[in-house]
């Protein structure tokens, strides 16, 4: 049974810094991989998808990388801004003939000017 | 303006009581998904449908129940039978062979 974990659960920085939020899964046979940002109260917003066949993806300051071998993505944010601040959920999506998107936990990201 | 729309989003349920979460999207998908998420948690899946009338069981489909019949909507009832109800409700869909996954805003249900 796929698993997804996602390391730190929470994390606070000053303005400025680069980050690195990591996601882990158990099973490396993916079809994609999705990183979403969630805000209080709120739906997902898909940030970035990483076909199985892809290494990294990049969105303005985002990047997300994946080594499926490993069974781990990154998710590098470039010059944080209090705007980042959210919850970033990391989703895997099952090869083999099934189609759910298993998720972790989150990132609880709190951005301080 | 393309998207997932989710209503009511704020909804009360007393106990013994019925309610359905409504889902519609736009966006001509094939695959929608019930996600249910509580506090400090993941997100579950509830139900999941990869086309019309049909539809499987996620990981927590006991007390829930959905249909299928228009391919942009996929309404979620939660029956009395569902113990603990109190959570936040995501609805998603996706194109066929499962790419990108857009959410609604979702529904946060209450029991009262």
């Amino acid at each position: 049974k796929q698993e997804v974990t996602q390391i730190p659960a929470a994390l606070s920085v000053p303005e400025g810094e680069n980050l690195v939020l990591n996601c882990s899964f158990t099973d490396s046979a993916i079809y994609n991989l999705q990183w979403f940002r969630q805000d209080p109260g709120k739906g997902l917003t898909s940030l970035l998808l990483i076909q199985s066949s892809q290494r990294e993806q990049t969105s303005g300051r985002l990047n997300a990388s994946l080594d499926k071998s490993s069974g781990r993505s990154t998710l590098y944010i470039a010059a944080s801004q209090p705007g980042d601040s959210a919850t970033y959920l990391c989703a895997v999506r099952g090869s083999g003939g099934y189609n759910k998107l298993i998720f972790g936990a989150g990132t609880r990201l709190a951005v301080h000017p | 303006d393309g998207g997932i729309t989710q209503s009511p989003k704020y909804l009360f349920r007393k106990e013994g009581q019925n309610v359905t979460l409504s889902c519609e999207q736009n966006l001509n998908h094939d695959a929608m998904y019930w996600y249910r998420q509580d506090p400090g948690q993941g997100l579950r899946l509830i139900y999941y449908s990869q086309i019309v009338n049909d539809f499987q069981k996620g990981d927590i489909a006991e007390g829930y129940s959905v249909s299928r019949e228009k391919k942009e909507s996929f309404p979620l009832t939660v029956t009395s039978a569902q113990k603990n109800p109190t959570a936040f409700y995501l609805c998603a869909s996706s194109a066929a062979g499962g790419t990108e996954a857009f959410f609604g805003q979702g529904t946060r249900l209450t029991v009262v």
